[in-house]
C-alpha cells in the first residue's frame, strides 16, 4: 500500500482557493488517487478521483504530475462550510485494505 | 442505487458489557466491507475488513471481533467493553470491480463506554 503524507492542518479565508498537496512516493502503476472530505460526526465522503494529469468536477480539481508521486487537491473559492478534514487515499483494484492517513484539517475563516 | 446503514447511532455502555453494532449494504453484491474507529479529533483506524461471507481480516489486536453472516451484513461485537473502546465507529463498503475503488461510509455509531 502506498503511504501518503499530507499537512496536518491549513487555514484559509472565505473566497480563497485552497490547495492541499499529498505525497505518495511509492505509488504503484495501477494505483488511483482518491480524495475524501469528512465533517464532524460523519463518515468521509468521496470528493474526486484521478490517475494522472488533471481531473475536475463540480466540487474540486485534482492535479497529478507526470511522475504521480504527489497530487494536489484544489478547492476554488472556499466557504465556511468547507471546513473539514481532507484525506488523500492511494490504492488500486484488488487492494482490499483501505487505510486512511491522518488527513489535513482545513479551517476556513470569515 | 447502493445504500449503507448502520445502527444504533449512539449508545452508552458500562465497562464490561457486550457490544453489537450492525451494518447492512443494499443495492450491490459481494462488496468489500470495513469497520473503522475514530477517536475524538483523531484519524480513522481500520479495525476489520471482509472480502466475503465468513472471511474476516483483523488489523488491530483488541477485544473486538467482527462477523459477516450474510453477503451484505457486517457485525462488530465485543464480549466485554473497555473504556478505551469509546469512539465513533464507521462501517463502509467498496465495490471491487474494474477501476472502481471508491469507499462509501455509513452514518456512524457513537459509542461511549462509562
Amino acid at each position: 500500500l502506498a503511504k501518503t503524507t499530507q499537512p496536518i492542518s491549513m487555514d484559509s479565508y472565505e473566497g480563497q482557493e485552497v490547495n492541499i498537496t499529498c505525497s505518495h512516493n511509492n505509488i504503484a502503476t495501477n494505483d488511483y488517487i482518491t480524495w475524501y472530505q469528512q465533517f464532524p460526526s460523519q463518515g468521509p465522503r468521496f470528493i474526486i478521483q484521478g490517475y494522472k494529469t488533471k481531473v475536475t468536477n463540480e466540487v474540486a480539481s485534482l492535479f497529478i504530475p507526470a511522475d504521480r508521486k504527489s497530487s494536489t487537491l484544489s478547492l476554488p473559492r472556499v466557504s465556511l462550510s468547507d471546513t473539514a478534514v481532507y484525506y488523500c487515499l492511494v490504492g488500486g483494484t484488488g487492494g482490499f485494505k483501505t487505510i486512511f492517513g491522518a488527513g489535513t484539517r482545513l479551517f476556513v475563516k470569515a | 442505487s447502493q445504500t449503507i446503514h448502520q445502527w444504533p447511532a449512539t449508545l452508552v455502555q458500562p465497562v464490561g458489557s457486550p457490544l453489537s453494532l450492525e451494518c447492512t449494504v443494499e443495492g450491490t453484491s459481494n462488496p468489500n466491507l470495513y469497520w473503522y474507529r475514530q477517536a475524538a479529533g483523531r484519524g480513522l483506524q481500520l479495525l476489520f475488513y471482509s472480502v466475503g461471507i465468513g472471511q474476516i481480516s483483523s488489523e488491530v489486536p483488541q477485544n473486538l471481533s467482527a462477523s459477516r453472516p450474510q453477503d451484505r451484513q457486517f457485525i462488530l461485537s465485543s464480549k466485554k467493553l473497555l473504556l478505551s473502546d469509546s469512539g465513533f465507529y464507521l462501517c463502509a463498503w467498496r465495490r471491487d470491480r474494474g477501476f472502481e475503488n471508491t469507499i462509501y461510509f455509513g452514518e456512524g455509531s457513537w459509542l461511549t463506554v462509562v
